[in-house]
């Protein structure tokens, strides 16, 4: 089956640039979903298809997505970014398949 | 607006099954599927299957197949999720949510209930 992977920890200080990748094979033609996780509650759709931006979503959030990686990248990074952060694909025979998540750790 | 409106708590016997509602309004609910993701304490998400209503079908996961039966309810606008054979690594927060169809499967999911903790102990 196809196999997401996140980097368990991304670090950052206030103000900067976060980088979240989601690295899986030929990830470029498949679309990517990101979401994020605070403590405690339900996890929330942050961009879909790899670069939209649902309603509510600050336009500091964008995506990428191009051969073995798909990143999410927040700019001017603010203490209430500090989430877990989910990439999610659609695959033949796994459905809806959710990367093993990313912390982001605000400084 | 939409909301995804979830029962609550459950604690179960190992070997024992549980049921899962998900309540849905806000928006045409046979047009959208539902899935069902679970969230063990500390650990990621996992998607477990989706019920598309408007086809009548369920899509599982491979490892969840055989013990997990997903329905929908139209007239009630309710989402089920019924997971049996209990055991304690089922201790989890179940989260149902909404997503647009493509094909006859859900693409992503854009509304997301509450959750429902599910405690396994005996």
């Amino acid at each position: 089956s196809y196999v997401l992977t996140q980097p368990p920890s991304v670090s950052v200080a206030p103000g900067e640039t976060a980088s979240i990748t989601c690295g899986g094979n030929n990830i470029g033609s498949k679309s990517v979903h990101w979401y994020q996780q605070t403590p405690g509650q339900a996890p929330l759709l942050v961009m879909y298809y790899d670069t939209n931006r649902p309603s509510g979503i600050p336009e500091r959030f964008s995506g990428s997505n191009s051969g073995n990686t798909a990143t999410l990248t927040i700019s001017r990074v603010e203490a209430g970014d500090e989430a877990d952060y989910y990439c999610q694909v659609w695959h033949t025979g796994d459905y809806v398949l959710f990367g093993g998540g990313t912390k982001l750790t605000v400084l | 607006q939409v909301q995804l409106v979830q029962s609550g708590a459950e604690v179960r016997k190992p070997g024992s099954s549980v049921k899962v509602s998900c309540k849905a309004s806000g928006y045409p609910f046979s047009s959208y599927g539902i899935s069902w993701v679970r969230q063990a304490p500390g650990q990621g998400l996992e998607w477990m299957g989706e019920v598309i209503s408007i086809t009548s079908s369920a899509n599982y996961a491979q490892r969840y197949k055989d013990r997990v039966t997903i329905t929908a309810d139209e007239y009630t606008n309710t989402a089920y999720m019924e997971l049996s054979s209990l055991r304690s690594e089922d201790t989890a927060v179940y989260y149902c949510a909404r997503g647009p169809l493509g094909g006859n499967s859900m693409i992503y999911c854009d509304s997301w209930g509450q959750g429902t903790l599910v405690t396994v102990s005996s």
